[in-house]
C-alpha cells in the first residue's frame, strides 16, 4: 500500500550542484505531477506528465528539468542549484480517466541550497 | 487560465464552533474544483471534489463545499470544529477544462487552528 513514494526525504546542496529528486507510484495512474510548496504562496506545479512519453510545463518550469522514465516513474532534475530552489518538493499522480480524478501525493523533499 | 483565490491565509476557531474556509474560482466553464487537506510534514488529502450540476459537495471528517455559481465561489464548511481538523486547507481548480491532461492549480492555502 505505498501509493507515491519519494527519495530523498531531506537534501542540502550548495549553490551550482545538482540532483535528481525521485518519484514512483504503484497504483497505476497515467499522469504525473511535481509541485513545489513555499510559505505563503501554496503549491505551484513545475512540470506533470499526462501520460507516458510526454511532459509539459507547469506554472514554474525555469531551473528544471523533468523525466517520464516509465508507467511508475517520474523524476525531477535541478541542473544547477539555486538559493531560490530551496522549497518543499510533491510528488503526484492521477489517473487521468477524467478531469475530476484526484490527485494523491508522495510525503514531500524537503531541500535547502546554500 | 483558470485560478482559485483562498481569503484568509490564517483562520482560528473555538472548538465546536462552525468553521469556514473562502474559496474563489475564476472560470467561465464549468469548473473542476478541489479542496485538500495538509496536515504537518505531510503530503496532501482529497477533502473532497466538485461534481457538475451539485450544489453541496460533501467529504470525509464532516466537511462540506457550496457551490455557488453566481458568486463564484466554493467555500468549505464544516458545523462544528475537532482539534484534529488543525491543519492547512488548499483550494484547487483543474486548469486542464475537459482535455484529459489535468493541470490542478492550488490556491495559497488557509491554516486553521483550532482553540480549546
Amino acid at each position: 500500500n505505498a501509493g507515491v513514494t519519494q527519495t530523498p526525504k531531506f537534501q542540502v546542496l550548495k549553490t551550482g550542484q545538482s540532483m535528481t529528486l525521485q518519484c514512483a507510484q504503484d497504483m497505476n495512474h497515467n499522469s504525473m505531477y511535481w509541485y513545489r510548496q513555499d510559505p505563503g504562496m501554496g503549491l505551484r506545479l513545475i512540470y506533470y506528465s499526462a501520460s507516458e512519453g510526454t511532459t509539459d510545463k507547469g506554472e514554474v518550469p525555469n531551473g528544471y528539468n523533468v523525466s517520464r522514465l516509465n508507467k511508475r516513474e517520474f523524476s525531477l532534475r535541478l541542473e544547477s542549484a539555486a538559493p531560490s530552489q530551496t522549497s518543499v518538493y510533491f510528488c503526484a499522480s492521477s489517473d487521468a480517466g477524467g478531469v475530476n480524478s484526484p490527485l494523491h501525493f508522495g510525503n514531500g523533499t524537503r531541500l535547502t541550497v546554500t | 487560465a483558470q485560478s482559485v483565490t483562498q481569503l484568509g491565509s490564517h483562520v482560528s476557531v473555538s472548538e465546536g464552533a462552525l468553521v469556514l474556509l473562502r474559496c474563489n474560482y475564476s472560470s467561465s466553464v464549468p469548473p473542476y474544483l478541489f479542496w485538500y487537506v495538509q496536515y504537518p510534514n505531510q503530503g496532501l488529502q482529497l477533502l473532497l471534489k466538485y461534481t457538475t450540476g451539485a450544489t453541496l459537495v460533501k467529504g470525509i471528517n464532516g466537511f462540506e463545499a457550496e457551490f455557488k455559481k453566481s458568486e463564484t465561489s466554493f467555500h468549505l464548511t464544516k458545523p462544528s470544529a475537532h482539534m484534529s481538523d488543525a491543519a492547512e486547507y488548499f483550494c484547487a481548480v483543474n486548469d486542464g477544462g475537459y482535455s484529459s491532461a489535468s493541470k490542478i492549480i492550488f490556491g495559497s492555502g488557509t491554516r486553521l487552528s483550532i482553540r480549546p
